[in-house]
């Protein structure tokens, strides 16, 4: 099993839509998680941390699920402006590194 | 707002030659890394800094590969005899501590010919 893993879509939503992305894991000592957005040929430019009670910051929206090892995103009212590659990240075992997955395409449409 | 700065934004290199992608991190982060993405795959751990040593390494990361901090500010990778497969984006990233976000630079693309 990969240590990250996404679905890469493409998930096409009009705007307005609600979108919902999901990320699985494989190690379950794994401590933080996070939510990256990129852009084309772009650098990953960070969403949102993701914690253990669940968080949200405007329209979207993160949860964290251990005893089944996923994180998920939730965005809501989408705009044109959120069609982008998702990435989902999780720290190493060791604590040093994070691990990507493939990353999830988002494209909103008018 | 602070951010990770990387240079040069792309260089072109000959097969077998060495090359140095350079990075400056923000300012008061201590954990530096470097992260490889091939086009339309996903972005790869290489090496992770800290303390000025290696503190994790991917399997990608072998000898041809060296990171350096040669002073206070510049943290750098450097590939000894490039190959044609070594094309790709480069990111440098840090962060203040583990096991906190990491804020990435805008990239390096490296070209192998």
């Amino acid at each position: 099993r990969k240590e990250v893993e996404q679905d890469p879509g493409p998930f096409n939503v009009p705007e307005g839509a609600t979108v919902a992305f999901n990320c699985t894991y494989s190690n379950s000592a794994s401590q933080s998680f996070f939510w990256y957005r990129q852009d084309c040929r772009k650098e990953p430019k960070l969403l949102m941390s993701v914690y253990s009670s669940g968080n949200e910051d405007g329209r979207f929206t993160a949860q964290l699920n251990r005893a089944s090892q996923y994180i998920s995103l939730l965005i809501r009212d989408s705009k044109l402006s959120d069609s982008a590659t998702y990435l989902c990240a999780v720290n190493s075992n060791s604590g040093y590194a994070l691990n990507f997955g493939k990353g999830t395409s988002l494209l909103v449409t008018p | 707002e602070p951010e990770v700065t990387q240079t040069p934004s792309h260089q072109v290199t000959q097969m077998g030659q060495e090359v140095i992608l350079r990075c400056v991190p923000i300012s008061n982060h201590l954990y530096f890394y470097w992260y490889r993405q091939i086009l339309g795959q996903k972005v790869e751990f290489l090496v992770s800094f800290y303390n000025n040593e290696i503190s994790e390494k991917s399997e990608i990361f072998d000898d041809q590969f060296s990171v350096e901090r040669p002073d206070g500010s510049n943290f750098t990778l450097k590939i000894r005899s490039t190959k044609l497969e070594d094309s790709a984006m480069y990111f440098c990233a840090s962060r203040v501590r583990v096991p906190t976000e990491a804020f990435f630079g805008q990239g390096t693309r490296l070209t192998v010919v």
